[in-house]
C-alpha cells in the first residue's frame, strides 16, 4: 500500500462544477502540499498546510490530522483548471528539519466547457 | 526574483553517455531537492542538498547517480553511463534556509531521453 493515496485517479467535470480531490496518508507528517502539474509538465505549489484550512481564489485545501486526510476543492471549475493535482506529505520523523516529500500518484482533472 | 531554473529543458543521450542536469535555486534559497518522474508514474524523491552538503540521498540509485551543490554555481545531478530506464523528467525544487517547514518551489524540469 502506498503511503499517500489519492482519489479519484481521473476526474472529468463540466465547467462550473464543484470539484473535490481527496488525499489520505499513512505516515506521521509535519506538512502536506498540494501541487498542480500542467500538461506541459511544470509543477506549481498550490498550498502547504499542517492544520485547518487554506483558501486561495477558487481553491480551498483542508486537512484533518487525526484522520490523516486532506481535500482539495475547486469552486466554479474552469477548463484552465485541467491539470494533474498531486498531494505530497513531508514525513514527520525526518529529524525535525526540512526533508523529502512523499508523493501521491496524482489526480488527472479534465474540465469540459 | 527569477524562479527555480533548470537546464537543459530537454536532453537526449545515447546509452552509455553521461547526463548532467543543472538546477539554479531561487535567490536566497539554500536547500535543493531533486525528484524523478518516470513515465506514467508519480514523483519520487532522489536527494536533498544544502550548500556543499548532501543531507539525504536515500532516494538515489546506488550506482551511476551523483549530486552536488557547490558553494558557487548551480546544483548538478549527474548520471553516468545512462540506460534507457533513466528516461524520465527530473525536477529540482528549492526552499529557503531554516528549520521550519517551507514551501518548495519547483523548476520546470529536465526531460531526459535515452536512446
Amino acid at each position: 500500500k502506498n503511503e499517500v493515496e489519492q482519489s479519484p485517479q481521473n476526474l472529468t467535470a463540466q465547467e462550473g462544477e464543484f470539484i473535490t480531490i481527496n488525499c489520505s496518508y499513512s505516515v506521521g507528517i509535519s506538512a502536506l502540499h498540494w501541487l498542480q502539474q500542467h500538461p506541459g509538465g511544470g509543477i506549481v505549489s498550490l498550498f502547504m498546510l499542517s492544520s485547518g484550512k487554506k483558501k486561495h481564489g477558487r481553491l480551498i485545501a483542508t486537512i484533518n490530522i487525526q484522520e490523516k486526510h486532506s481535500s482539495l476543492h475547486i469552486t466554479a471549475s474552469h477548463p484552465r483548471d485541467s491539470a494533474v493535482y498531486i498531494c505530497a506529505v513531508l514525513h514527520f520523523n525526518y529529524g525535525g528539519s526540512q526533508g523529502n516529500l512523499i508523493f501521491g500518484k496524482g489526480t488527472k482533472l479534465s474540465v469540459k466547457p | 526574483n527569477a524562479g527555480v531554473m533548470q537546464n537543459p529543458r530537454h536532453l537526449v543521450r545515447r546509452r552509455g553517455q553521461e547526463a548532467r542536469l543543472r538546477c539554479s535555486p531561487m535567490k536566497g534559497h539554500s536547500h535543493v531537492y531533486w525528484y524523478r518522474q518516470l513515465p506514467e508514474e508519480g514523483l519520487k524523491f532522489m536527494v536533498y542538498l544544502q550548500k556543499e552538503n548532501i543531507i539525504d540521498e536515500s532516494g538515489m540509485p546506488k550506482e551511476r547517480f551523483s549530486a552536488e551543490f557547490p558553494k558557487e554555481g548551480p546544483s548538478i545531478l549527474r548520471i553516468q553511463q545512462v540506460v534507457r530506464g533513466d528516461s524520465a523528467a527530473y525536477f529540482c525544487a528549492s526552499s529557503p534556509p531554516g528549520q521550519k517547514q517551507e514551501t518548495q518551489y519547483f523548476g520546470p524540469g529536465t526531460r531526459l531521453l535515452v536512446l
